[in-house]
C-alpha cells in the first residue's frame, strides 16, 4: 500500500522554531506538497519538493530526501497565527497525489 | 487566490435523498478534483476530471457521481445520500497534475440526518 507518515500533533511556544517531519512509502516519487490548513478552512500551498535539499521561503523552509522518503516542513520565528494544521501529500508514479492526515500544530504564548 | 467557488457552503438533509455539490473555477484549469475531508483521515479523492466530460474515480468513489459539462464547472451527486457521507467535501483544481499544486475551495460542510 502507499502511506504517509506525519505526527498527530504538535505544540511549540511563539518565537520558537518547530520541524514537522514527513514520511512516505509511494509507488513511486514526483514531487512533494505542503499545505497549510487553519481549522474551518481550505488547504493552502505552502511549498513544494522534487530535488532533494532545502527550499526556503521566508520563515518557511521544506526540506526533501528521497532515498530516505523523508521530508520536513521547518517554521522559524512561530507567531500565534502559524497554528494550524499541515499536511504532507505526494505524487506518485501514476500522478496521483497521496495525503498524509495532517499535524495539528498548536502555538503557546 | 484561485478563482474556486463551491455551493452550497452549507447543506442539512436527510438519508436517501439526491444532493448536488457545485465546483466553479475562472482559472482555465483542466483539472478539477472533488475530495472529501473527515477527522483522522488525510484529504480522500472522490473524483477527479481531466477534462470536459473526462472524470475519472478516486479511492472513496462508491455513492457518488460527477459531471463536469463546461471547464469551468464540476458537480458532485450524491445519488441518496447516507449518514456516511457526512463530511466536509473540498474542490480543488490545478493547472497540471506534475509538479502543479492544487488550489482548493472553501469547502461545503454536509450533513446527513
Amino acid at each position: 500500500g502507499q502511506n504517509i507518515d506525519q505526527p498527530t500533533e504538535m505544540t511549540a511556544t511563539e518565537g520558537a522554531i518547530v520541524q514537522i517531519n514527513c514520511t512516505y512509502q509511494t509507488s513511486g516519487f514526483n514531487g512533494l506538497f505542503w499545505y497549510q490548513q487553519h481549522a474551518g478552512e481550505a488547504p493552502t500551498f505552502l511549498s513544494y519538493n522534487v530535488l532533494d535539499g532545502l527550499e526556503e521561503k521566508g520563515r518557511f523552509s521544506s526540506f526533501l530526501s528521497r532515498s530516505k522518503g523523508y521530508s520536513y516542513l521547518l517554521l522559524k520565528e512561530l507567531q500565534m497565527k502559524d497554528s494550524a494544521s499541515y499536511l504532507c501529500a505526494v505524487i506518485n508514479s501514476n500522478y496521483q497525489l497521496i495525503w498524509g492526515a495532517g499535524t495539528k500544530l498548536i502555538i503557546k504564548p | 487566490d484561485a478563482g474556486i467557488t463551491q455551493s452550497p457552503r452549507h447543506k442539512v438533509t436527510e438519508t436517501g435523498t439526491p444532493v448536488t455539490l457545485r465546483c466553479h473555477q475562472t482559472e482555465n484549469h483542466r483539472y478539477m478534483y472533488w475530495y472529501r475531508q473527515d477527522p483522522g483521515h488525510g484529504l480522500r479523492l472522490i473524483h477527479y476530471s481531466y477534462g470536459v466530460k473526462d472524470t475519472d474515480k478516486g479511492e472513496v468513489s462508491d455513492g457518488y457521481s460527477v459531471s463536469r459539462s463546461k471547464t469551468e464547472d464540476f458537480l458532485l451527486t450524491l445519488e441518496s445520500a447516507t449518514s456516511s457521507q457526512t463530511s466536509v467535501y473540498f474542490c480543488a483544481i490545478s493547472e497540471s497534475e506534475q509538479g502543479q499544486p492544487q488550489h482548493f475551495g472553501d469547502g461545503t460542510r454536509l450533513s446527513i440526518l
